[in-house]
Parts: C-alpha cells; sequence; structure tokens
C-alpha cells in the first residue's frame, strides 16, 4: 500500500503570507496527485490534480508541483476564505489520502 | 448541475448493519466510477471503497474488505454501500464522491455532503 505524509500537520499564517504544504508517498506515484480543502462541516473540494493542474474555478493563487514522491501545495497570498484543512490524495494506485494539514490564522 | 445526496446514515450497534444510498443527478452516472470515502469524527479521510461505471470492477480498503459491500444501480442513478459487522471504528461520516472518469488513475471531482454512521451499544 503506498502511504502518503503530509508536513506541517499544523501551520499557522496571516492574511497575505506564502503558504507551502508537502505531500510525501511511500512509493513513486508518478504525478497522480491532487489536493483538496475541507472546511468544517463541509465536504472536501478538489483544487489540484494531476499534481499541477488547477482545477475549474479556483483561485489561481493555489498551484501545485511535484512528480514521483514529493509534491507541493503553494497559496501565493493566503486570504481569509482558505483558512481550512488540506489533504493530498494519490491515485497511482488505488486511493489513499494525507492526514491533513491544518491551516489556522496566526 | 452534479448532485450527489447520500442518505441511510444513523445510530447502529456493534455487529449491525445499515445500508447507505448515494442519489446522483446532473450528469450520466453510468459513464462514472463512483466512491466512497468516510472521515471519522475529527480525522482524516478514508478512502473506503470503489466501483467501476459498469461494476465490472470493485475495490476496498483493508480495514472494510469481507465486511462492507459496494454496488450501483445505473437505472436508479444510484451508489449503495451495504455495511455489515459495523465495529465502532466504522463511525464516521461517509462521502460519496465521483471519479472525474472511468477506471484507473482518475481524482474525485465531485462530493455529496456526507452521512453520519454511529456504531454505538
Amino acid at each position: 500500500d503506498i502511504q502518503m505524509t503530509q508536513s506541517p500537520s499544523t501551520l499557522s499564517a496571516s492574511v497575505g503570507d506564502r503558504v507551502t504544504i508537502t505531500c510525501r508517498a511511500s512509493q513513486s506515484i508518478s504525478s497522480w496527485l491532487a489536493w483538496y480543502q475541507q472546511k468544517p462541516g463541509k465536504a472536501p473540494k478538489l483544487l489540484i490534480y494531476k499534481a499541477s493542474s488547477l482545477e475549474s474555478g479556483v483561485p489561481s493563487r493555489f498551484s501545485g508541483s511535484g512528480s514521483g514522491t514529493e509534491f507541493t501545495l503553494t497559496i501565493s497570498s493566503l486570504q481569509p476564505d482558505d483558512f481550512a484543512t488540506y489533504y493530498c490524495q494519490q491515485y497511482n494506485s488505488l486511493w489513499t489520502f494525507g492526514q491533513g494539514t491544518k491551516v489556522e490564522i496566526k | 448541475e452534479v448532485q450527489l445526496v447520500e442518505s441511510g446514515g444513523g445510530l447502529v450497534k456493534p455487529g449491525g448493519s445499515l445500508r447507505l444510498s448515494c442519489a446522483a443527478s446532473g450528469f450520466t452516472f453510468s459513464s462514472y466510477s463512483m466512491n466512497w470515502v468516510r472521515q471519522a469524527p475529527g480525522k482524516g479521510l478514508e478512502w473506503v471503497s470503489s466501483i467501476s461505471s459498469s461494476s465490472s470492477y470493485i475495490y476496498y480498503a483493508d480495514s472494510v474488505k469481507g465486511r462492507f459491500t459496494i454496488s450501483r444501480d445505473n437505472a436508479k442513478n444510484s451508489l449503495y454501500l451495504q455495511m455489515n459487522s459495523l465495529r465502532a471504528e466504522d463511525t464516521a461520516v461517509y462521502y460519496c464522491a465521483r471519479d472525474r472518469g472511468d477506471g484507473y488513475n482518475y481524482e474525485f471531482d465531485y462530493w455529496g455532503q456526507g452521512t453520519l454512521v454511529t456504531v454505538s451499544s
């Protein structure tokens, strides 16, 4: 089974900050990686797919990069609506989620 | 507009059974693989099961294999999850999620609002 490890688990940041979240796979997953945003009591929302493709309707301040085993999600300028929990997901071999990164207000 | 609406959650005793449903609308249901994902209270997301468009390919997480059964009825635009031998650790919100396509290597592009399953005596 492929394990996904996100870091950090919690991130404190201010509006306007550049934020980077890392996701590591236990084996190569090529570019079969997605990022989701989840707010309390709501379903996850797809942000990025195939490691770096921006989902339609998602603001361009979100970007993804990486391939193989190391991936990053970057928010170029954090907005009030971006305080949420972010999950990576591999879909190279079945499906596995990272444990999540909570982005909190500093 | 794509809509996924889960139902069937509730309180059940350990060892009991429950059947979840997901009603799909706004897209050609029979063309997409579908999934169940769960989230225990205060915890992260866990993929549970997937089924291809024609039910030819079915996959389960090890944690539910042998106890849960995924199925679909394309004529009714519905996805199901039969859950047997339920345990306390199955307590979670269960989400229905659509694959962007049919087969391998697709992300989940639409999600339902979830239905809560509580396993407790």
